[in-house]
């Protein structure tokens, strides 16, 4: 059973720089579509990568993603009040299967 | 506008039955593939079940793979998702998912979600 990982949590400072990765139990993510999600509590989740590097329409490009390694990552750059959300990643499996990550809790202060 | 709304979320007791519905508008339903995530009070996303464009070929996590079933109506623009056989593990919101054109599409537009409570 493949596990994907993420960190359990992170912090940054406003306007700071921060790098949260998504990794495989065995092998790379290069090859299956990570995509990227912002969650705030109460609310659904709202796409902000696909297909590792495409940003989907209306997020700031502020968010960038990228392969580090054998990791997908999701870099928010000039971090805001308004970024302190869980982060989620998912990778495509074959065969129409999906395996999210556990989440990142990112605090903003 | 893209546009997915979900029902039939509710109060269920263990060993029972549910059917959740998305009625999708503001896109050509039937061209795109969908998906059931769902998320546990305080716990992370799981991807659930998928289902291509045509309805042709259908995908399951293995956690739920013996008792749900997915299926979609493009006449009427619904997706579906029958769970039987409940238990206390099911419980969670259940969002609905707008893909791309193939199941190895990601996912794009997410419903609001469906809250199902498995208790006696």
């Amino acid at each position: 059973q493949t596990v994907v990982t993420q960190e359990p949590s992170f912090s940054v400072s406003p306007g700071g720089t921060v790098t949260l990765t998504c990794g495989l139990s065995s092998g790379s993510v290069s090859t299956k579509f990570p995509s990227w999600y912002q969650q705030t509590p109460g609310q659904a989740p709202r796409t902000l990568i696909y297909n590792t590097n495409v940003r989907s329409s209306g997020v700031p490009d502020r968010f960038s993603g990228s392969i580090l390694g054998n990791k997908a990552a999701l870099t928010i750059t000039g971090a805001q009040a308004d970024d302190e959300s869980d982060y989620y990643c998912v990778v495509y499996m074959g065969n129409g299967l999906w395996v999210f990550g556990g989440g990142t809790k990112l605090t903003v202060l | 506008e893209v546009q997915l709304l979900e029902s039939g979320g509710g109060l269920v007791q263990p060993g029972g039955s549910l059917r959740l519905s998305c009625a999708a508008s503001g896109f050509t339903f039937g061209t795109y593939a969908m998906s059931w995530v769902r998320q546990a009070p305080g716990k992370g996303l799981e991807w659930v079940s998928g289902i291509t464009g045509s309805g042709g070929s259908t995908y399951y996590a293995d956690s739920v793979k013996a008792h749900f079933t997915v299926s979609r109506d493009n006449s009427k623009n619904t997706l579906y998702l029958q769970m039987n056989s409940l238990s206390a593990d099911d419980t969670a919101v259940y969002y609905c998912v707008k893909q791309g054109l193939y199941s190895s599409t990601p996912f794009d537009f997410w419903g609001q979600g469906t809250l199902v409570t498995v208790s006696s």
